[in-house]
């Protein structure tokens, strides 16, 4: 069965801190791994997306890896801001099917208290 | 932010009323998805479609009905809504980008049936 495991549920971090999150997913055969982060009441934004052949991409102060042998990824947010409080959602899609049928975590929802 | 809207955001309304939220997106896209999630909780497929005329039921059953008559339109209807309907609706639409999914979300439509 085709999962996205996410950890943890949730996180409370104070500004300017460091922080890791976690994917675990069983999905296969593997396309590709998104993160995206979705704030209360609205829908998920794109913030990285990394193929089988991809370690580590950036944007910003969000960096994110991946180990296809282990089939994890983590998200770290560096430096966080007050505005970075939300819900951030590991989501995997397959290439064994038409559809590019995406996989969605349970998201793990992160506050950032000043 | 991608070409992908949604109305209305907020929908509060009586049992057994009949409603439609809409989903527009001017990408030209043929794929689109209706996601239902409730609080916390992850996204879960209950419509999609292929394209014009193309319309099926995700994982999740519901009793909403979609339609596709148009590319850019792929709207969700409730005959008659019940409490149990109250959630998020997340309508979104991809495209592959060599070889990868790209997948866009609107901002979601938060129904309340009371």
């Amino acid at each position: 069965k085709n999962q996205v495991e996410q950890s943890p549920q949730s996180l409370i971090i104070l500004e300017g801190k460091n922080c890791t999150l976690q994917c675990n997913y069983t999905v296969s055969p593997f396309s590709n791994l998104r993160w995206y982060k979705q704030d209360t009441g609205r829908g998920p934004v794109s913030l990285t997306i990394m193929t089988f052949s991809e370690n580590t991409k950036s944007n910003g102060r969000y960096t994110a890896t991946l180990d296809a042998d282990t089939k994890q990824s983590s998200l770290h947010i560096t430096a966080s801001q007050l505005s970075d409080s939300a819900s951030y959602i590991c989501v995997v899609s397959d290439r064994g099917s038409t559809l590019g049928r995406l996989y969605f975590g349970r998201g793990t929802q992160l506050t950032v208290w000043p | 932010e991608a070409d992908i809207y949604q109305t209305p955001r907020y929908l509060v309304i009586g049992t057994g009323k009949k409603i439609t939220l809409e989903c527009s997106q001017t990408m030209g896209h043929d794929k689109m998805y209706w996601y239902q999630q409730d609080p916390g909780m992850e996204l879960h497929l209950i419509h999609y479609s292929y394209g014009v005329n193309s319309t099926e039921k995700g994982d999740l059953s519901s009793e909403s009905t979609v339609s596709r008559i148009r590319t850019e339109h792929f709207p969700l209807t409730l005959e008659s809504a019940r409490p149990s309907h109250t959630s998020q609706y997340l309508c979104a639409s991809s495209v592959q980008i060599r070889g990868r999914t790209e997948a866009f979300f609107g901002q979601g439509t938060r129904l309340t049936v009371v």
